[in-house]
């Protein structure tokens, strides 16, 4: 069985800097996919990344698939309160069934 | 257009009880899979189908059991609770099984005590 782990557990930083969160395996992956989850709510799809070195840009997210396919992250620029949550990375297997890793929890204070 | 919806939002039960979730997918999808969110952790995978048919199962005992209906909504059904077994419950509805996007609901909170 193929795990994801992600880097931090717990991220706490203040309105308007950068932060970046990691996501690992110890296999290659074809695809994976990042989430973001509120609080009272359900994942919500953010990107999939499917090419080794890939790079996503998604407003002030920035998503990077690493060249050797075992390895994302996703950095956020300028960082709003609005961008609180729960980061999830996530594989997506054989008939669309979803692996997650255990998520990165970023509070963004005003 | 309405998004997956989910009932009830929240339950309280006792250990050793029988609880039934439900989960009304988008219209037109076709697929519904469950997920099981424990405090602090990711969704873990706990059932998929398809047009009615069981298509994957995760990790989980046989006290977990699903079945979706013609009109496509699903139940998940879970017996002889545990306190282990307090999370929060996850349904996500997508076209198919393809590389189709999951939506997912908000959410079922279970409190088993």
């Amino acid at each position: 069985t193929q795990l994801l782990e992600q880097s931090p557990q717990f991220l706490s930083i203040q309105e308007g800097e950068n932060l970046t969160v990691y996501c690992n395996s110890s296999s290659v992956f074809s695809s994976l996919q990042w989430y973001r989850q509120e609080p009272g709510e359900g994942p919500v799809l953010l990107v999939t990344v499917v090419t080794g070195g890939e790079v996503k840009k998604l407003k002030r997210l920035t998503f990077q698939f690493g060249d050797a396919r075992k390895d994302s992250s996703l950095h956020i620029t300028a960082a709003q309160p609005g961008d609180t949550g729960l980061y999830l990375c996530a594989l997506r297997t054989a008939g669309n069934k979803l692996t997650f890793g255990g998520g990165t929890r970023v509070l963004v204070k005003p | 257009d309405a998004g997956v919806t989910q009932s009830p939002t929240h339950l309280i039960k006792t250990r050793g009880q029988q609880v039934t979730l439900r989960c009304s997918p988008i219209s037109g999808h076709k697929s519904v899979s469950w997920y099981q969110q424990v405090l602090g952790q990711g969704p873990q995978f706990i059932f998929q189908y398809y047009e009615k048919e069981e298509r994957g199962r995760g990790n989980f005992p046989d006290r977990f059991s699903a079945r979706q209906f013609p009109n496509y909504s699903s139940e998940l059904n879970v017996n002889a609770l545990l306190l282990g077994d307090s999370a929060l419950y996850l349904c996500a509805s997508s076209l198919g099984l393809g590389s189709y996007e999951q939506y997912f609901g908000p959410g079922t909170r279970l409190t088993v005590t």
